[in-house]
């Protein structure tokens, strides 16, 4: 089946402007997770959204982040005045969550961010 | 959350076992441990998870010892191709987690 897709592949951008990034999972998966990956480095949690609970944003790096879900699919992540060090690679992954599982995560091959 | 550490870098042969060790000495009553694998330009994939004791699946064997306070993922035979960063996670699979990554292994094989 299809896997979880992220679109733009690439995002260049001028520093102060606004940028949004769209996620769509994979049908049927509750849980939705955002991070951030700078180059070279590991990944940085930003939020998390499973089903109709309130999103876990701790995360997010300031009040220019925020990211919205609309029910059980697709999320965009917004991304206001951005910054320089806001350039990275933000992956979505999405999970299936529930009792004995394993809560694997599936990735989206992510959006390539650079603000210029 | 229990943080975890483990080496920034190792480096192997081709057709070698590789032994990579994550310390978590925090780990809770609920925590499971999770591997991950990330090539280059491409989102993580899930290796393997575990409890207790042993895992092993067609890519890779998790060995936890009874005190769980470090966990040992374990490649056989790698190849050019097991070139990746291999990430250790700790955390509560009863719910969803905030998941935290860190920097984890990088792994370079030669041949």
């Amino acid at each position: 089946g299809a896997g979880v897709s992220q679109s733009p592949s690439n995002k260049v951008t001028e520093k102060g402007k606004d940028v949004e990034l769209r996620c769509d999972p994979i049908s049927g998966h509750t849980a939705l997770y955002w991070y951030r990956q700078r180059l070279g480095q590991g990944l940085e949690f930003l939020i998390y959204f499973q089903g109709n609970s309130a999103p876990d944003k701790s995360g997010l790096p300031s009040d220019r982040f925020s990211a919205e879900r609309t029910g059980e699919s697709v999320s965009t992540l917004t991304i206001q005045r951005t910054q320089q060090e806001d350039s990275a690679v933000y992956l979505c992954a999405s999970s299936l969550v529930g009792s004995g599982r394993s809560h694997e995560q599936y990735f989206g091959p992510g959006t390539r961010l650079t603000v210029t | 959350l229990a943080k975890t550490t483990q080496p920034i870098s190792m480096d192997s042969y081709e057709g070698q076992e590789v032994n990579i060790t994550c310390s978590h000495n925090n780990i809770a009553t609920n925590d499971y441990i999770t591997w991950y694998q990330q090539f280059p330009s491409q989102g993580p994939r899930f290796i393997i998870q575990g409890y207790k004791t042993k895992v092993t699946n067609e890519v890779a064997s998790l060995f936890i010892p009874a005190d769980r306070k470090s966990s040992t993922l374990s490649l056989p035979r790698v190849s050019l191709s097991d070139t990746a960063v291999y990430y250790c996670l700790v955390g509560d699979r009863g719910g969803g987690f905030k998941t935290i990554f860190g920097a984890g292994t990088r792994l370079f094989v030669k041949a």
